[in-house]
Formats: structure tokens, sequence, C-alpha cells
């Protein structure tokens, strides 16, 4: 039962221009949002996050975006840059039951020079 | 560098065998969560474990266990290995609830 879900295997995008990574979740108990950036041969190293009170949360080139209603969050990334190549995956969880968390299959992004 | 480290590296092992892998959770860090990547998957949560304690558990097959030891540093066992168990094992660490901090993963190839 796949309760996060990239439905976007990849995405190619041209350097200088917006990124967007989608993310859907079925579960309406999560209230926690999280990105991770992955490169090869290393392990997922945390983005940025959101909780649902908010429903933007910005850290410099990073944004995300929460619909709550829709259950989608999304990751816009402004300007990409070749260096954000990578596989991103987004995860959910709910703040009174931090002990587990649930992550969707990934996107891998690759940014063009 | 995370400050969570896991060995080996890469692990090769055929069918039926056991093997155990290790992570060593950033410096104060009370929890320690398992997890396993397959081929072109997501991250699956396995267990997590809290000072000593499992905390939690996900789609962990039987055939699989793990503990977390007084210096908090966890061991992930798998036995009776099959060709489908061969991922990556990911542990990660949190101090207390949000954020978690991956290591670098251990590569297990079964034949």
């Amino acid at each position: 039962d796949q309760q996060v879900k990239q439905n976007s295997p990849s995405l190619s995008v041209q350097e200088g221009r917006i990124s967007i990574l989608n993310c859907d979740y079925t579960n309406s108990m999560f209230d926690y949002f999280l990105w991770y950036k992955k490169y090869p041969a290393e392990g997922p190293t945390f983005l940025i996050s959101i909780s649902s009170i908010k429903d933007k949360n910005e850290d410099g080139r990073f944004t995300v975006f929460l619909n709550k209603s829709a259950k989608h969050l999304s990751l816009h990334i402004v300007p990409s840059q070749p260096g954000d190549s990578a596989v991103y995956f987004c995860a959910a969880s709910s703040q009174d039951n931090f002990n587990k968390f649930y992550f969707g299959s990934g996107t891998k992004l690759n940014v063009k020079p | 560098d995370s400050g969570v480290t896991q060995t080996p590296k890469h692990l090769i092992t055929a069918t039926g065998q056991r093997v155990t892998l290790r992570c060593s959770p950033r410096s104060g860090d009370l929890s320690v969560y398992w997890y396993q990547q397959s081929l072109d998957q997501g991250l699956q949560f396995l267990i997590q474990y809290y000072n000593g304690e499992e905390r939690a558990k996900g789609n962990i097959l039987e055939r699989f266990s793990a503990q977390q030891f007084p210096d908090l540093h966890s061991e992930l066992n798998l036995s009776s290995l099959e060709l489908g168990d061969s991922a990556l094992y990911f542990c990660a660490s949190s101090a207390t609830t949000d954020t978690q901090y991956f290591g670098p993963g251990t590569r297990l190839t079964v034949l």
C-alpha cells in the first residue's frame, strides 16, 4: 500500500529554468512532509520540510508547496543547476508518530547545461 | 557527511546465507531506522529502534531481524537470503522527531 506516490520517475530540465517535482499522498493523518535528495552511491540527504500548518516553505532556491485538500505537495527549484541532478524523494509522517516515515519511489532530475 | 556510518559498503553473498549489516548513528541520536531500497523502488521502511527498544515495524520479513545495542549502534541481520533480497540497505538516525540523517548505505548482492 503506497501511501506516498511520486508518479514521475524522471524529469529533464534546462539549466536556469524551474524544476517542479510532484508528490501525492493518501493518508489524511500525515501532517509533516520532507524532501530528500540522493546522489548515486550516497545516502539521501535532507533538503527541506513543511508542516501542515503552512502551505509554503522556502529555503534559497528550493520551495515546497503543500495543498492539503488535494493531498499534494511539490518541490520547486529555481533556477535549476546541473548540480541539482539527483534523485528526489518525498516523505511523509504524522507529528504524533515520527516513528514511521513513508517515502515515495523518487524522481530522477536531470538538469542539462 | 551525515555522521551516520554503515559497514560494510558492499556485500556479496550466496542464497541461503546470513549477513549482518552494521550502523553507527550520529553522536547523541537515540533513534535508528532501517530502510531497504530495491532497484528502481523507493525507500521501504523496515524497522525503528529508540534507545535500545523496538519502536516501530514496517514491511520487515520474518527472516530479517534487528537490534540496537547499549552504545546505540544497530545491526540488521538478514538470514536465509534470497535473490530478491539484493538491495541497498540504509540506516538513518534522528535526535528526537522530525529529520532523519541517512548513512551511505550497504549494497547487498545475493548470487
